[in-house]
C-alpha cells in the first residue's frame, strides 16, 4: 500500500498572504508526482506534473518544488486570494503504473 | 473541448436495482480511470482503461463492472450494491496515461438505500 501523506489537513490563511504546504510519498520506484485543485462541486482540476527531482514548476502564483530523493513536494501560492480556497490533492504514480494514489488533501481558506 | 461529462449527477438505488454511470470525453484521450471517493477520504482508483482495453482492477468487488464501448465513452454497470457503496464516483482522462495529467469530470454522487 503506497502511503502519500498531506500536511497539514487543514489551513486558514488570510487574504494577501503566502503559504504553503506539503506532500510526502514513497522515494522508492517514483514515476510522477501530481497537484489537483478541487473546489467544491467542481471537478479536480490538474496544476501540475513533476517527473524529474528538483522540478520547479511556475502557474500564476502558484508553484511547486519537487524532492524525489527524499520523497517529498511543497506547493505554494503568493499572495493568497479568495478564489484560491479550495483542497488541493497531491498524487503519486510509481513504477511506471497507470493510476493515481492521491494524499487525502490540504483544506485551505482564505479569509478576507 | 477539455471536459469530462459524467451522468447523472446524482443517483439513488436499491441494493437489488441495475443502474450504470456513464463518462464521456472527446479530447482524444486513450486512457479513461474510475475513482471512487468516500467522504473526509482521498479518491482511490477502481480501474483503468488503456486503448479501450482494461489494464487495472484494483481489487474491485464484482458488482461493479466497467465498460469501454469506444475511445471516447466510458461505463460503470453497478449490480446488487450495498449501501457502503455509497460515495462519489469520478471520472478521468488522460492523453496516453501515466504521467499525463489527468481530467476529471464532476463525479455522479451515488446513494445506496
Amino acid at each position: 500500500i503506497l502511503n502519500v501523506e498531506q500536511s497539514p489537513q487543514s489551513l486558514h490563511v488570510q487574504e494577501g498572504d503566502s503559504t504553503n504546504f506539503t506532500c510526502s510519498f514513497p522515494s522508492s520506484n517514483f514515476y510522477a508526482l501530481h497537484w489537483y485543485r478541487w473546489e467544491t462541486a467542481k471537478s479536480p482540476e490538474a496544476l501540475f506534473v513533476m517527473t524529474l527531482n528538483g522540478d520547479e514548476k511556475k502557474k500564476g502564483r502558484i508553484s511547486a518544488t519537487l524532492n524525489t530523493k527524499e520523497g517529498y513536494s511543497y506547493l505554494y501560492i503568493k499572495g493568497s486570494q479568495p478564489e484560491d480556497s479550495a483542497t488541493y490533492l497531491c498524487a503519486f504514480t510509481g513504477g511506471g503504473a497507470d493510476g493515481l494514489t492521491f494524499g487525502k488533501g490540504t483544506h485551505l481558506i482564505i479569509q478576507p | 473541448d477539455t471536459e469530462v461529462t459524467q451522468t447523472p449527477k446524482h443517483l439513488v438505488m436499491g441494493m437489488t436495482n441495475k443502474k450504470s454511470l456513464k463518462c464521456e470525453q472527446h479530447m482524444g484521450h486513450r486512457a479513461m480511470y474510475w475513482y471512487k471517493q468516500k467522504a473526509k477520504k482521498p479518491p482511490e482508483l477502481m480501474f483503468v482503461y488503456s486503448y479501450e482495453k482494461l489494464s487495472i482492477n484494483e481489487s474491485v468487488p464484482s458488482r461493479f463492472s466497467p465498460e469501454c464501448p469506444n475511445s471516447s465513452l466510458l461505463n460503470l454497470h453497478l449490480h446488487a450494491l450495498q449501501p457502503e457503496d455509497s460515495a462519489l464516483y469520478l471520472c478521468a482522462s488522460s492523453l496516453r496515461g501515466t504521467p499525463d495529467e489527468q481530467y476529471f469530470g464532476p463525479g455522479t454522487r451515488l446513494t445506496v438505500t
